[in-house]
């Protein structure tokens, strides 16, 4: 099946420094999204990216859909405390069901 | 109140006894989706919650240990039959609150124990 590999599966920063994860895939996607789980709760969604080359921004969270539709990355600016968290990729193919995959996760620490 | 409510938020069950996880959405919904994250692992799905049909699932998972109902399209139900200690996991029940397009809601999650 479709698998995502989603790089690093954890780090270790201080506050202030940016961040940069990125997913990668044997498989073409429609759409790529990024979501941000906190213990406890379920995934809430950060940045979804619909076209090859797409650049997108949400306050310090940027984003981009590579232009083979094969990866994406996430890039943290200027890191605080409260970026600690689980962050997933995600992929989703069109027709059919329009299911998700996940990447296995990047978990960050961000040390004050 | 929550867009997606799940309940319970937790339980600890006996082995070979079953639980039966509520999800409600705010709004009409076309695609449900449960899922299952085993600790520290990501997001497995388990199936598709079709409104007025049967569920759809996923490799390795099947409707007599995962029954799933879908009676309407704000409301659906996982049940978890017969558990040993590996059903220990959360599950999280999703939907396309503002359509697929922009992405799916994640309830908090069932964080299920089994002893």
């Amino acid at each position: 099946g479709q698998q995502l590999n989603q790089s690093p599966q954890s780090m270790f920063i201080q506050e202030g420094e940016d961040v940069s994860m990125n997913c990668t895939s044997s498989s073409i996607f429609n759409t790529w999204l990024w979501y941000k789980q906190d213990p406890g709760e379920g995934p809430v969604l950060l940045i979804a990216l619909y076209k090859a080359g797409e650049l997108t921004s949400n306050g310090r969270l940027t984003a981009q859909f590579g232009i083979t539709r094969k990866d994406s990355f996430l890039n943290i600016s200027a890191s605080i405390p409260s970026d600690v968290g689980i962050y997933f990729c995600a992929g989703m193919t069109q027709g059919g069901s329009e299911k998700l995959v996940f990447g296995k996760g990047t978990k960050l620490t961000v040390n004050p | 109140s929550a867009v997606i409510s799940q309940k319970p938020s937790r339980d600890i069950c006996q082995r070979g006894t079953s639980l039966t996880i509520q999800c409600q959405v705010d709004s009409q919904v076309t695609m449900m989706f449960w899922y299952r994250q085993q600790p520290g692992q990501s997001l497995t799905l388990i199936a598709t919650a079709n409104q007025g049909s049967e569920a759809t699932y996923e490799s390795g998972f099947v409707i007599d240990k995962f029954p799933i109902s879908r009676p309407n399209l704000t409301f659906s139900t996982l049940t978890v039959s017969n558990m040993s200690p590996e059903d220990s996991s959360i599950y999280l029940c999703s939907a396309d609150r503002q359509g697929a397009r922009n992405g799916y809601t994640f309830g908090s999650g069932t964080r299920l124990t089994v002893v």
